[in-house]
């Protein structure tokens, strides 16, 4: 079966301080997807980014960095020197190698960034 | 460049009453179709899926149905609302071709009564 866990049910930081959310996965295909979402107070889903198993290297997208460590089956979110505007509920999800593109999500970590 | 739309974005309705919920996706041709719910507080689960016309899975039984009558439509219906279908549904689709991300509509938020 297919899991992914955000332990961290809510985190509050202030602005300008860096904030990790962890995802931990649980999958038996060797081929898989990682992806984070945000969803701000609006309700939509904003795809933020997609990973496939073949590829560990870290990326960086501005403020934001994901690190992904097979060995550990996690898939990490850093935002640096966060700001009020990134407050939200983040997801964590995963799709296995079928071709039908269904998402697991974790139950979301809710962030909350104080000026 | 491809939109997707779903409404109504708000929704009260009484407990027996029918539910009908659309979907419609622009600029793109033959994605997967998704539908779903998100419980107050808590994570999204994924309640239905379309690969096709006409093709439906569903993943969990509930009170709920889906169908794709055509190739961009996807809508969630039922014939008599529960109290437990209250929650925040969302519609989001994919390409068929590869394993790409989803998007996802605004979301209609269901509120039995």
């Amino acid at each position: 079966a297919q899991k992914v866990t955000q332990a961290q049910t809510e985190i509050s930081v202030v602005e300008k301080e860096d904030v990790t959310l962890d995802c931990v996965y649980e999958t038996r295909d060797t081929t898989y997807y990682l992806f984070w979402y945000k969803q701000p107070p609006s309700g939509e889903l904003v795809f933020l980014i997609r990973r496939n198993s073949f590829d560990e290297q870290n990326e960086i997208s501005g403020r934001y960095s994901w690190n992904f460590q097979k060995s550990t089956s996690s898939f990490n979110f850093t935002i640096t020197a966060s700001q009020v505007v990134d407050s939200a509920v983040y997801f964590c999800a995963l799709h296995g190698s079928s071709n039908t593109g269904k998402l697991i999500f974790g139950q979301g970590t809710t962030l909350q960034v104080k000026p | 460049s491809q939109t997707i739309h779903q409404w109504p974005a708000t929704l009260v309705q009484p407990v027996g009453s029918p539910l009908s919920l659309e979907c419609t996706v622009e600029g793109t041709s033959n994605p997967n179709l998704y539908w779903y719910r998100q419980a107050a507080g808590r994570g999204l689960q994924l309640l239905f899926y379309s690969v096709g016309i006409g093709q439906i899975s569903s993943e969990v039984p509930q009170n709920l149905s889906a169908s794709r009558p055509q190739d961009r439509q996807f809508i969630l219906s039922s014939k008599k609302l529960l109290l437990s279908d209250s929650g925040f549904y969302l519609c989001a689709w994919s390409s068929g071709q590869g394993h790409t991300e989803a998007f996802f509509g605004q979301g209609t938020r269901l509120t039995v009564v």
